[in-house]
């Protein structure tokens, strides 16, 4: 079935380093793709999405690059701030399932 | 803000006693679910609804019951609550079923069964 497999956390960095954030996928058919962002207490908000192979996702920083040929919708910022510190989910949707599909999610720390 | 309310916001109940959480929206969004999210598994998805009183269960739906009378409210309900239920739930709404539509989430219900 349908799935996303993201890399474990927690992913600790310094202040302006570089970031990367791995997703992979599995699904049958042409899924979109996103990444949710979920802060201390609060509930998931979107950060990012791809529609079709090889579109770009970005906001605030952030960019993705849906990835065909290698299933994958890596998660990058190339200076990290201690405001990015929060929970980070891939998910996709495909077909006609009304649903998302959600990674595990990986906390990211970033320290001063 | 997509205008989504859960209510109550905290709760401590009782093992053996019924709870019912509720999701509000503000925008007639037709697609609505409930998740739970607990270390280690990310949000898995309980119950959602694709119009009123057009619910289906999702991957960890025993134990819990919903239902949509109106477009703007999605009830969940847990029938005799056990210390596993213990978790963050969040409601979701989303505009269409369409695979590039995004999903709008509820602040979360913390709930704690003793």
């Amino acid at each position: 079935g349908d799935s996303v497999t993201q890399m474990e956390g927690p992913v600790t960095l310094s202040e302006e380093a570089f970031l990367t954030i791995n997703c992979t996928y599995t699904a049958t058919g042409y899924p979109s793709l996103f990444w949710y962002v979920q802060y201390p207490g609060e509930g998931l908000q979107l950060l990012l999405k791809a529609t079709k192979a090889d579109d770009k996702g970005s906001n605030k920083g952030f960019e993705a690059t849906y990835r065909k040929e290698t299933t994958s919708f890596h998660l990058e910022k190339g200076s990290v701030q201690v405001s990015d510190s929060a929970v980070y989910f891939c998910a996709l949707s495909v077909g006609s399932n009304y649903q998302l599909i959600w990674g595990a999610g990986t906390k990211l720390i970033i320290k001063p | 803000d997509a205008g989504i309310t859960q209510s109550p916001r905290h709760k401590v109940t009782e093992t053996g006693t019924p709870v019912t959480l509720r999701c509000h929206q503000t925008e007639n969004h037709r697609y609505m679910y409930w998740y739970r999210q607990d270390p280690g598994h990310g949000l898995r998805l309980i119950h959602y609804s694709y119009g009123v009183k057009d619910t289906d269960k999702g991957e960890v739906s025993d134990g819990y019951s919903v239902s949509r009378s109106k477009t703007e409210d999605f009830l969940l309900t847990l029938e005799s609550a056990t210390s596993s239920q213990t978790s963050v739930y969040f409601c979701a709404i989303r505009k269409t079923g369409g695979v590039d539509t995004e999903a709008f989430f509820g602040q979360g219900t913390r709930l704690t069964v003793v």
